[in-house]
């Protein structure tokens, strides 16, 4: 059961537009909403993250929308460079037993940037 | 580093071979998970682990996987007798241990299994 969906699955952007991937989940236990980056034979690493108390976060050229309402949310990307080029990973989550805190990832969207 | 440090970063089996995955956590992180991608697929969560303590592994297939995070030492994903659809990057994170974190997982740079 997938409780997270990701769109689109790839995304060509003109270096200087604006990305945008949407997110929706389903459990309204999820608290945390993180997104993050991965670089080919990398890791995943956190870009931005939001609580569900606040509608939009930003960071620099990233921006975090939040519709609790509609449990959706969604990543912006203004500017988009070249080194941007990577995949982008929602992900939900509720505080496990225990202090934890476990992800639930979409699917993945794959963004690359032209010159 | 005091990154997540995972090793190896890639591993060639032969069905039926075990696979042992090794993952050391950041320095004062007492949280580690584990979790696998496959070919253009998501990370999908196998277990979490405290140190001597598995938390919650229902993630993991009921057979062939298993998961230890050792008083001492590094956490180890256990793979035995494996086949060609283990094939996957593993990845462990983890996180610090301090009541209500901030959420942030931190990840390695995963191992790489081809099983032939």
């Amino acid at each position: 059961q997938q409780q997270v969906k990701q769109s689109p699955q790839s995304l060509i952007v003109q270096k200087g537009g604006i990305s945008i991937i949407n997110c929706a989940y389903e459990n309204t236990a999820f608290d945390y909403f993180p997104w993050y980056q991965q670089f080919p034979g990398k890791g995943p690493a956190l870009l931005i993250a939001i609580r569900p108390d606040v509608s939009e976060k930003k960071e620099g050229r990233f921006t975090i929308s939040f519709n609790k309402s509609a449990k959706q949310f969604s990543l912006h990307i203004m500017d988009s460079q070249p080194g941007d080029s990577a995949t982008y990973f929602c992900a939900a989550s509720d505080i496990l037993t225990g202090g934890g805190n476990k992800l639930t990832f979409g699917t993945g969207t794959q963004l690359k940037v032209e010159l | 580093n005091a990154g997540v440090m995972q090793n190896p970063r890639h591993l060639v089996r032969r069905r039926g071979q075990e696979a042992r995955l090794r993952c050391s956590p950041m320095k004062g992180h007492s949280h580690v998970y584990w979790y696998r991608q496959l070919p253009e697929e998501g990370l999908k969560f196998m277990v979490y682990l405290q140190k001597e303590n598995i938390i919650d592994e229902s993630g993991m297939p009921k057979e062939r996987f298993s998961a230890e995070f050792p008083k001492e030492g590094p956490s180890i994903l256990r793979i035995q007798q494996v086949v060609r659809g283990d094939s996957a990057a593993y990845f462990c994170a983890s996180s610090p241990s301090t009541g209500r974190t901030t959420g942030e997982l931190f990840f390695g740079e995963g191992s790489r299994l081809t099983v032939l």
